[in-house]
C-alpha cells in the first residue's frame, strides 16, 4: 500500500522556521518527482516546490523562492521542506505529493504571534 | 505563468443526474512533446486531493468510469455522467505543461441539492 506522511507542522511565530518531513512507502520512491502542494485554510491548492529523483533540480513557486529549500533523502524514502523566515501567508496544509498520483495527508503549519 | 480558471465555481446537483465543469488556461497546454498535461483532482470534505484525470481524458486507477475528461489546447471539460453522493467535494484543474510553476484552477464544488 503506496504511504507519504507527513510530520513537522505546528505553530510557529513569523520569522522562524519549521522542517517538514515526508516519509514514502509502498512505491518506489526513488523514480519520482516529489512536490510539496499547500492549501490555506479554507482556500484552493497551491503548488510549493518539486525536486527531481536524484535532487539535482528543484523548483519554487516565486512567493517561496529563498526562503524555502526542498530535498529528499532516497536512502530513506523521505522527503522534506526547509521552511525559513516564515511570514502569516505560509499559514496551511502542507501536501507531499508523488507528482500528483499519491499524497499524504497533509501537516498544517501555522504562523502566528 | 499560465492562469486557470473554471466554471462554475459551484454546483448543486441532483443524485443521479449528470454534472459538468469548465476550466480553462490563458494559453495552450500542449507541450512540445505532443502531449497535453491537463489533470482534474477531487478533493472530498476533510480529505487530501485524489488526482482522478491526468493528461486530458486518462483515467487513474480506482476512478469510476462516470468520470471522464475532455478537450484540448484551452479548453477542459471534466463530466459526472451520473452524480453519486460520494462525489460532493471540491474539483480542480491543474496544468503541468508550462512550469514552474504548477498552476490549480479555483476550484468547484459540488454538492446536492
Amino acid at each position: 500500500e503506496v504511504q507519504l506522511v507527513e510530520s513537522g507542522g505546528g505553530l510557529v511565530q513569523p520569522g522562524g522556521s519549521l522542517r517538514l518531513s515526508c516519509a514514502a512507502s509502498g512505491f518506489t520512491f526513488s523514480s519520482y518527482w516529489m512536490s510539496w502542494v499547500r492549501q490555506a485554510p479554507g482556500k484552493g491548492l497551491e503548488w510549493v516546490a518539486n525536486i527531481k529523483q536524484d535532487g539535482s533540480e528543484k523548483y519554487y513557486v516565486d512567493s517561496v523562492k529563498g526562503r524555502f529549500t526542498i530535498s529528499r533523502d532516497n536512502a530513506k524514502n523521505s522527503l522534506y521542506l526547509q521552511m525559513n523566515s516564515l511570514r502569516a501567508e505560509d499559514t496551511a496544509v502542507y501536501y507531499c505529493t508523488s507528482g500528483g498520483d499519491y499524497w499524504g495527508q497533509g501537516t498544517l503549519v501555522t504562523v502566528s504571534s | 505563468d499560465v492562469v486557470m480558471t473554471q466554471s462554475p465555481l459551484s454546483l448543486p446537483v441532483t443524485l443521479g443526474q449528470p454534472a459538468s465543469i469548465s476550466c480553462r488556461s490563458s494559453q495552450s497546454l500542449v507541450y512540445s512533446d505532443g502531449n497535453t498535461y491537463l489533470n482534474w483532482f477531487q478533493q472530498r470534505p476533510g480529505q487530501s486531493p485524489r488526482r482522478l484525470i491526468y493528461k486530458v481524458s486518462n483515467r487513474d486507477s480506482g476512478v469510476p468510469d462516470r468520470f471522464s475528461g475532455s478537450g484540448s489546447g484551452t479548453d477542459f471539460t471534466l463530466k459526472i455522467s451520473r452524480v453519486e453522493a460520494e462525489d460532493v467535494g471540491v474539483y480542480y484543474c491543474m496544468q503541468g505543461t508550462h512550469w514552474p510553476p504548477f498552476t490549480f484552477g479555483p476550484g468547484t464544488k459540488v454538492d446536492i441539492k
